[in-house]
């Protein structure tokens, strides 16, 4: 039972452009949500998180969207850079245990 | 540097072996979670100590696998008569507190091959 989903296993985004990467999950006990991104052979980066009693984080570049009712978060990273190029993870707790989505692998292209 | 550290980055195993992973937290931290990573998944939580003591060990096998984290020195992570599934990356992460909205960092995994 996967309870925090990635649909898009993979997303190419131009260059200054918007990346939008999705996460679903579907257990409303969940109040924590965490993006990380991961490069190859390196362990998770943490990038940004959001409590569940907010719906919107900003850091720099990073945004991340809260929509408890739809059990849907997002980050957007804009402008998107070639140093983006990642696989990006969400993450879920309602505790200590986070869990995890497969991931999306996000590519930006010069 | 003052991250997770976490040694061997690779290891090599062959079949009832035994594996034996280690990871120091970040300094300040006392809360040490495992997870595992199976190609093309997610991580999987495994196991959640705290200094000398079990909090969470739900997600790890009951036979084979044993997690620690002592008063002094490194978490290890132990994998006893290793086999072909055992083959993963395994990744420690450290936080200040439990819970709350307190990130985990996490280490950059031992790569488990088993032969």
């Amino acid at each position: 039972d996967q309870q925090v989903k990635q649909n898009s296993p993979s997303l190419s985004v131009q260059e200054g452009r918007i990346s939008i990467l999705n996460c679903d999950y579907t257990n409303s006990m969940f109040d924590y949500f965490l993006w990380y991104k991961k490069y190859p052979a390196e362990g998770p980066t943490f990038l940004i998180s959001i409590s569940s009693i907010k719906d919107k984080n900003e850091d720099g570049r990073f945004t991340v969207f809260l929509n408890k009712s739809a059990k849907h978060l997002s980050l957007h990273i804009v402008p998107s850079q070639p140093g983006d190029s990642a696989v990006y993870f969400c993450a879920a707790s309602a505790s200590y245990k986070y869990i995890f989505g497969t991931g999306t692998r996000l590519k930006v292209l010069a | 540097n003052a991250g997770v550290m976490q040694n061997p980055r690779h290891l090599v195993r062959r079949r009832g072996q035994e594996a034996r992973l280690r990871c120091s937290p970040m300094k300040g931290h006392s809360h040490v979670y495992w997870y595992r990573q199976l190609p093309e998944e997610g991580l999987k939580f495994m196991v959640y100590l705290q200094k000398e003591n079990i909090i969470d060990e739900s997600g790890m096998p009951k036979e084979r696998f044993s997690a620690e984290f002592p008063k002094e020195g490194p978490s290890i992570l132990r994998i006893q008569q290793v086999v072909r599934g055992d083959s993963a990356a395994y990744f420690c992460a450290s936080s200040y507190d439990r819970g709350g909205n307190q990130p985990q960092h996490f280490g950059d995994g031992t790569r488990l091959s088993i032969l």
